[in-house]
Order: C-alpha cells, then structure tokens, then sequence
C-alpha cells in the first residue's frame, strides 16, 4: 500500500520560502510509472495544483505559481520536494502531496496534508 | 475563479439520485479524460471516478460518471448520509502553459 507523508515547517514569515518534503513508501518514485505532485487548499476554499514531478526530475508548473515555485525530487531518500518563494498570507493553505500518472491526472494516493501558515 | 465550473451546492434526501455538473472548455475536458474526488469533512480528497466513468476498487457502484463534450457529470444514486461531502472535477488542460485544472467544489448535503 502506497503511503505518502507531508513534513515541513507549519507556519512561514511573509517574503520567506516555505518548504515541504514528501515522503514515499510502499512504492519507488523511480518506477517511472507515475507523476508526483503537490496540491494545496487554502481553508474553506477549493483545491488548486502547484505542479507535478517525474523521477528524472522534469517538472510541470501550475502558470499561476510558476514563478514562485520548484519542486524537486530525491529518489535516494523516495521523497519529493516543493519550494514556494516569497509567500504571502494568500499562500496559507493545506498543503498535499499525491501520486497521479501525467495527463490522466488521476491523483489516487494522497498524503494527510498539511497546513502551512504565513505569519509574521 | 477555477476553470472548471461546478455548481458550489447541491442536496438530496437520503436514497434519492443527485448529479452534479462540470463544465470546461476544449482544451480541457474537451480534450482529456475528467477525475472526480470526494472530500470528506477535516480529511484528504479521495479519488471517486477516474477516465470519465471508472470506479476505483472499493468505490460503491453508486457512484457513476460520464462526459459529453466539454462538459462532464457525477451522479450518485441511492443517496446515504455519509456521502455528504465536498466533490471536485479535474481535467489537464491542453492550453499554452498545460496544467492540472480542478473545479471550484461542490458541496453536498444530505437532508
């Protein structure tokens, strides 16, 4: 049974860069059969993608964060990463690690979540 | 403003059939195969229709789902308490800059 963990920081200052660490088992990232992604969910609103990573480390970003975002990927350790730059309070949110193939973008595990606060 | 648009409520008494709408364009559902996901209360979403209308293992055969050109539908029929919930579509989006696209949820009550 695949099992996927968010870990990171809970609360970030606004400018910083928030950072989360996905960690996977029951399953290697470096099968190739799936994608590995990040979605998050600011409280009482809606899901939104951030973007998606392959285990040779190519990646899909939502246009939205593009700019703002990297995800990375450590097959050594099977975990994904996600960095977000300059947050601001509109980045407080659940944030989710999930596996899915590519342009199916069937997300069928999913990790708890997390919630990440942008705070001074 | 999601790019998928789903009604934000819909309800039902218990055994009755409700469905609910996802609308996008060509470049989405027009194009690719539509997901939907059931949110409970306080816990992570959970996949309930993959590739238009297939059921993962596990998920009731009350759960059902179709698609006709830009435009998709959850139904679920013999409705129970416990299926109050959050539902979402999503879809890939073929535009420029490709992206996963989810709809804005929607939340359903069981009277």
């Amino acid at each position: 049974q695949v099992q996927l963990q968010e870990s990171g920081p809970g609360l970030v200052k606004p400018s910083q860069t928030l950072s989360l660490t996905c960690t996977v088992s029951g399953g290697s990232i470096s099968s190739g059969d799936y994608y590995w992604s990040w979605i998050r969910q600011p409280p009482g609103k809606g899901l939104e993608w951030i973007g998606y990573i392959y285990y040779s480390g190519s990646t899909y970003y939502n246009p939205s964060l593009k700019s703002r975002v990297t995800i990375s990927v450590d097959t050594s350790k099977n975990q994904f990463s996600l960095k977000l730059s300059s947050v601001t309070a509109a980045d407080t949110a659940v944030y989710y690690c999930a596996r899915a193939g590519f342009i199916t973008s069937d997300f069928d595990y999913w990790g708890q979540g997390t919630l990440v606060t942008v705070s001074s | 403003q999601s790019v998928l648009t789903q009604p934000p409520s819909a309800s039902g008494t218990p055994g009755q059939r409700v469905t609910i709408s996802c609308s996008g364009s060509s470049s989405n559902i027009g194009s690719n195969t539509v997901n939907w996901y059931q949110q409970l209360p306080g816990t992570a979403p959970k996949l309930l229709i993959y590739s238009n209308n297939q059921r993962p293992s596990g998920v009731p055969d009350r759960f059902s789902g179709s698609k006709s050109g830009t435009s998709a539908s959850l139904a679920i029929s013999g409705l129970q308490s416990e299926d109050e919930a959050d539902y979402y579509c999503a879809a890939w989006d073929d535009s420029l800059n490709a992206h996963v696209v989810f709809g804005g949820g929607t939340k359903l009550t069981v009277l």
